[in-house]
């Protein structure tokens, strides 16, 4: 099965920071990795699949970068909204395994 | 609107049954594959099970295979999830969601669960 580590577990931030979460896969899954968005009570929001392609609707302050087996989610200015967990998954092969989350949270 | 809801959640004994659905309004459910994902009390999302959008292929996750089926009536527009020999470990809320197929760029095919039901949530406990 291939795992997948995210880092760092947890963040503070402020709104306008720019941050960066980094998710591995412990094999080569080429660019098959998504992102999603999830705040507390809800169900999860695709935000980014094919690793970097932004889905219809996310704002364009989202990006994601990465191939192989090194992924980066980016927001390059924090809003009130954007607080909340985030999770990568790779659908290169089953089980789809998701890393274990980022929570962030406002400094 | 497209929409997903789950239902048939509760407070079950070990070792005991439970079958979740999930209703598929607003879109084609027979064009889809659709899967369970699940997510304890705090913690993380765990993939469960994926079914095709014929029922063809199903994929588990190990620690749910053998005990849980995964099955689909598209003349229902439904998704199941039949539980066996319920764990205490397998409480949490469970959530279906639908499996999209992406070509960005004409790079090829990526999946993505792109639209996902409110959870239904499930308790083992005796």
């Amino acid at each position: 099965d291939i795992q997948m580590t995210q880092s760092p577990s947890s963040l503070s931030a402020s709104v306008g920071d720019r941050l960066t979460i980094t998710c591995r896969a412990s094999q080569s899954i080429s660019s098959s990795l998504n992102w999603y968005q999830q705040k507390p009570g809800k169900a999860p929001k695709l935000l980014i699949y094919a690793a970097s392609s932004l889905q219809s609707g996310v704002p364009s302050r989202f990006s994601g970068s990465g191939s192989g087996t090194d992924f980066t989610l980016t927001i390059s200015s924090l809003q009130p909204e954007d607080f909340a967990t985030y999770y990568c998954q790779q659908s290169d092969s089953s089980p789809y395994t998701f890393g274990q989350g980022t929570k962030l949270e406002i400094k | 609107q497209v929409q997903l809801v789950e239902s048939g959640g509760g407070v079950v004994q070990p070792g005991r049954s439970l079958r979740l659905s999930c209703a598929a309004s607003g879109f084609s459910f027979r064009n889809y594959g659709m899967h369970w994902v699940r997510q304890a009390p705090g913690k993380g999302l765990e993939w469960v099970a994926v079914i095709w959008y014929d029922g063809s292929i199903k994929y588990y996750a190990d620690s749910v295979e053998g005990r849980f089926t995964i099955s689909r009536d598209n003349s229902k527009n439904t998704l199941y999830l039949e539980m066996n020999s319920l764990r205490v470990e397998d409480t949490g809320v469970y959530y279906c969601a639908r499996h999209d197929i992406f070509a960005p760029h004409g790079s090829g095919n990526y999946m993505a669960m792109n639209v996902w039901g409110q959870g239904t949530t499930v308790t083992v406990s005796s």
